[in-house]
């Protein structure tokens, strides 16, 4: 089956770092996708790593190991703003449409405190 | 600027009425998918499209049915054979590329619906 799992919920201070890990087990990889959710509004694409390794954009880094399905969220000098939702999603392969059917984990929810 | 109107942002409805979401895209995109939040669960996909006048079915689409009839235009009627249609439903779009970077999905502000 696929899955995939994350922690339900995580508490950090303003200006400090969070990892958030995600795991994963899925019929195949073609992608891993992080994306931002405040509350009651749509999801925000964040980052994807399709190869092993750390993507750094700003204040998020993404780090990814295919042979541990494995993957985390690093944030850094944490801000009140980013109390969120943040949602690991996997695209588990291409398929003949090459259709970007990802498959989402349950969401990690990061309270920022000051 | 580019985006997803999803409207309404609200809905109410009674047991066995069908109830029809609108999701309009000016992004250019060719893929467009439904997909329903519940609390506790991840993002599940329901129906998904990757050209005009055509659709497939996603993981929960018992008691949807969509419609693609333009490419800026991808409605979601929830019908009284779902279930438990009490959700918050986000409709989302893409490019249709294979490089997996290249479809990252743009999501709208989504629709709530509760059934009374």
């Amino acid at each position: 089956g696929q899955n995939i799992d994350q922690p339900t919920e995580m508490t950090a201070t303003e200006g400090a770092i969070v990892q958030i890990n995600c795991t994963y087990q899925t019929s195949g990889f073609n992608g891993l996708f992080w994306y931002q959710q405040h509350a009651g509004e749509a999801p925000t694409f964040l980052s994807y790593n399709v190869l092993d390794g750390l993507e750094e954009k700003g204040r998020f880094s993404s780090f990814l190991s295919r042979s541990k399905g494995y993957s985390y969220l690093l944030l850094k000098e944490l801000q009140m703003k980013d109390s969120a939702s943040y949602l690991c999603a996997v695209r588990p392969g291409v398929d003949g449409g090459a259709t970007n059917k990802l498959i989402f984990g349950t969401g990690t929810l990061l309270a920022v405190q000051p | 600027d580019g985006g997803i109107t999803q409207s309404p942002k609200y809905l109410f409805r009674k047991e066995g009425q069908n109830v029809t979401l609108s999701c309009e895209q000016n992004l250019n995109h060719d893929a467009m998918y439904w997909y329903r939040q519940d609390p506790g669960q991840g993002l599940r996909l329901i129906y998904y499209s990757q050209i005009v006048n055509d659709f497939q079915k996603g993981d929960i689409a018992e008691g949807y049915s969509v419609s693609r009839e333009k490419k800026e235009s991808f409605p979601l009627t929830v019908t009284s054979a779902q279930k438990n249609p009490t959700a918050f439903y986000l409709c989302a779009s893409s490019i249709f590329l294979r490089d997996p970077g290249a479809n990252v999905l743009t999501f709208g502000a989504g629709s709530r619906l509760t059934v009374l």
